[in-house]
């Protein structure tokens, strides 16, 4: 069965600290890879997605994410973080020939110290 | 991307009552999803509504607790029957547009409590 796994449930950083945060997934198949924001009180939102293509790809806010097929990992990664970037942050995976199914990880709160 | 308005936004109801969620689209859309966000945990998928037809739903999830109806493609219902605290939640409409490589897009949620 598929699934996710987010390595880190809690990060504190300071402001322009770099981030990274980690997520693996589970699925022998042809995969299409998200991650979403919610920040406090607001809905979830689309940070940036994978389908094909370039394996490095560029979100909303200075956001990235490398797709590593051979590792299945999807990292997000942020050069430098800000005080609102204070939130929690999903990884998700569809199969391609699945596309509704959105398998979610943990959640990873981001606590950013101004 | 398409505006999804989501209604309640939260409520508190009592044990053993059922409360009916709303979730309309200013677009059509060709899928439409309730997910579940339990206190403290990830979101998980109930069901896939299907327009004109019973939704789809996943391991663990049975239309007798969660009946779901979508008579066309821009609104969808999802009912949470017989509530126990345990159904204390966060319950979320996704949807996703017609055009391809489309992520889902969700809804603000609605907050439910069970006393």
């Amino acid at each position: 069965a598929q699934s996710v796994s987010q390595h880190n449930h809690h990060v504190i950083l300071s402001e322009a600290a770099s981030l990274e945060l980690g997520c693996n997934y589970s699925y022998g198949g042809t995969v299409n890879l998200f991650w979403y924001v919610q920040y406090p009180g607001q809905h979830l939102q689309l940070l940036l997605k994978y389908f094909s293509g370039d394996p490095l790809v560029k979100g909303i806010k200075g956001f990235e994410a490398e797709f590593i097929k051979s590792k299945f990992s999807f990292n997000l990664r942020k050069p430098s973080v800000q005080w609102s970037d204070t939130a929690e942050y999903f990884c998700a995976v569809t199969s391609s020939s699945n596309t509704g199914k959105l398998i979610f990880g943990q959640g990873t709160t981001l606590q950013v110290k101004p | 991307s398409a505006v999804i308005s989501q209604k309640p936004s939260r409520d508190i109801c009592q044990r053993g009552t059922s409360l009916t969620i709303q979730c309309q689209v200013d677009s059509q859309v060709t899928m439409m999803f309730w997910y579940r966000q339990q206190p403290g945990q990830s979101l998980t998928l109930i069901a896939t509504a299907n327009q004109g037809s019973e939704a789809t739903y996943e391991s663990g999830f049975v239309i007798d607790k969660f009946p779901i109806s979508r008579p066309n493609l821009t609104f969808s219902t999802l009912t949470v029957s017989n509530m126990s605290p345990e159904d204390s939640s966060i319950y979320l409409c996704s949807v996703v547009e017609p055009y391809s490589n489309q992520p889902q897009h969700f809804g603000d949620g609605t907050r439910l409590s069970i006393l």
